[in-house]
């Protein structure tokens, strides 16, 4: 069974230019999450998607992130304009089950994509 | 809120040295506890979870034990490898919630 997957695998744009990150989960999994890694500091959560809805975006830091997920399948994170300070690890996870109140299920992590802003 | 506390690193260890890295938690209710591993150039792994107090989770020779008195989850090696180099993440999802909340992470260096 194939993993997470990410691309691209690293991105050097200059401040002021349109990235857009790609994740595609593990088949069947109806849970997608975005976190970041800054700095070397530690891994922070962005948002949750449930198949196609986005359930929580409180992580996102600003709107200059904008992240869909079309069709429940694969989703997409793009940066525009990037800053300097956007720079770090991007990494998606997927889970296969709804959250219960008694349940937590395991995250499978993508390989992250480094996003280097100059 | 909800947070993770590890050992700043680096760590650093000759082969076959014994190898605990720390980690503490802050959480409302029950959370589960996960060690998650990053091999240099690769993505993000679990490598160990426990989801009730006293629950031992293993694997590759790692264990951590999860305390709740002591509100800790310390990983421990009883010999580690070169291969086992790696930035190590102690982190928490909460009873019901989504968010996997990260500690700082900790760098390992195995030299031989």
């Amino acid at each position: 069974e194939a993993g997470v997957t990410q691309f691209p695998s690293h991105s050097v744009i200059e401040k002021g230019q349109t990235v857009t990150l790609r994740c595609d989960p593990i088949s069947g999994h109806d849970n997608l999450y975005w976190y970041r890694r800054v700095m070397g500091k530690e891994i922070k959560f962005l948002l949750h998607f449930v198949k196609e809805s986005k359930q929580d975006e409180s992580g996102m830091p600003n709107n200059r992130f904008l992240a869909e997920r079309t069709g429940g399948t694969y989703s997409t994170l793009k940066v525009q304009p990037a800053e300097l300070e956007d720079s770090g690890v991007y990494f998606c996870a997927s889970s296969q089950a709804p959250r219960t109140s008694t349940s937590t299920d395991t995250q499978y992590f993508g390989p992250g994509t480094r996003l280097t802003v100059l | 809120g909800d947070s993770v506390t590890q050992m700043e690193g680096p760590v650093t260890l000759s082969e076959e040295a014994f190898l605990t890295i720390n980690c503490t938690y802050t959480a409302t209710g029950y959370p589960s506890l996960f060690w998650y591993v990053q091999y240099p150039g690769e993505g993000l792994q679990l490598l160990l979870k426990a989801t009730k107090a006293d629950d031992k989770g293993s694997n590759k020779g790692f264990e951590a034990t999860y305390r709740k008195e002591t509100t800790s989850f310390h990983l421990e090696k009883g010999s580690v490898q070169v291969s086992d180099s790696a930035v190590y993440f102690c982190a928490l999802v909460n009873t019901g919630g989504f968010k996997t909340i990260f500690g700082a992470g900790t760098r390992l260096f195995v030299k031989a």
